[in-house]
């Protein structure tokens, strides 16, 4: 089976940086997303990591570790409209089907 | 642009009723889902289908049927609508990609109210 732990709220001050991490186990590993969602809004993709290492992309990074179905994503000079909820999703075994985990709520103070 | 749209932002339903959620989707993705989002439970699959006219169900699909008859529209039935099922509904499409995997990209979401 596949199972995902993310932290449910953090909360950190604009300009600062903020690391969000997410634990899996999976059975069969076909990559890792990471996506935001704004309240009340579609989630939107942020990335995507399918071999080991750092992935950089503008303000935001994201990492993985197979080897200890490890992933962070890493937002440096926060912004207020990094307030959001950011979801970690493996894809299953198959091509079609994602397993969402709960979201992590980030709240980005003045 | 990528783009998934939902035919309707906000609806208010009545108990028993039929509703239609209709998704179209103009990337030429083969992979279409549907999805409800509810405090405290994320995102859950209701449906999905991978080429016309067929369907798989996800993790809930009781009290929900699919269409897909043509390859960029999906859509979603609730047959006889009942106040549990007062959601936000997401539509989204995929395709396999050699660089980013099968990313999935979402509609802008449906709020249904049922009273």
């Amino acid at each position: 089976g596949q199972n995902i732990d993310q932290p449910t709220e953090m909360t950190a001050t604009e300009g600062a940086i903020v690391q969000i991490n997410c634990t899996y186990q999976t059975s069969g590993f076909n990559g890792l997303f990471w996506y935001q969602q704004h309240a009340g809004e579609a989630p939107t993709f942020l990335s995507y990591n399918v071999l080991d290492g750092l992935e950089e992309k503008g303000r935001f990074s994201s990492f993985l570790s197979r080897s200890k179905g490890y992933s962070y994503l890493l937002l440096k000079e926060l912004q207020m409209k990094d307030s959001a909820s950011y979801l970690c999703v493996l894809p299953m075994d198959s091509s079609y089907k994602l397993i969402f985990g709960s979201g992590t709520r980030l709240l980005v103070r003045p | 642009d990528v783009k998934v749209t939902q035919s309707s932002r906000y609806l208010v339903k009545r108990t028993g009723e039929k509703v239609f959620l209709e998704c179209v989707q103009d990337m030429d993705h083969e992979n279409m889902f549907w999805y409800r989002q509810d405090p405290g439970l994320g995102l859950r699959l209701i449906y999905f289908s991978y080429d016309v006219k067929m369907k798989e169900k996800g993790d809930i699909p009781e009290g929900y049927s699919v269409s897909r008859e043509k390859k960029e529209r999906f859509s979603l039935i609730l047959e006889s609508a009942s106040t549990n099922q007062t959601s936000m509904y997401l539509c989204a499409s995929s395709s396999p990609d050699g660089a980013s995997g099968n990313t999935i990209y979402f509609g802008e979401g449906s709020w249904l109210t049922v009273v």
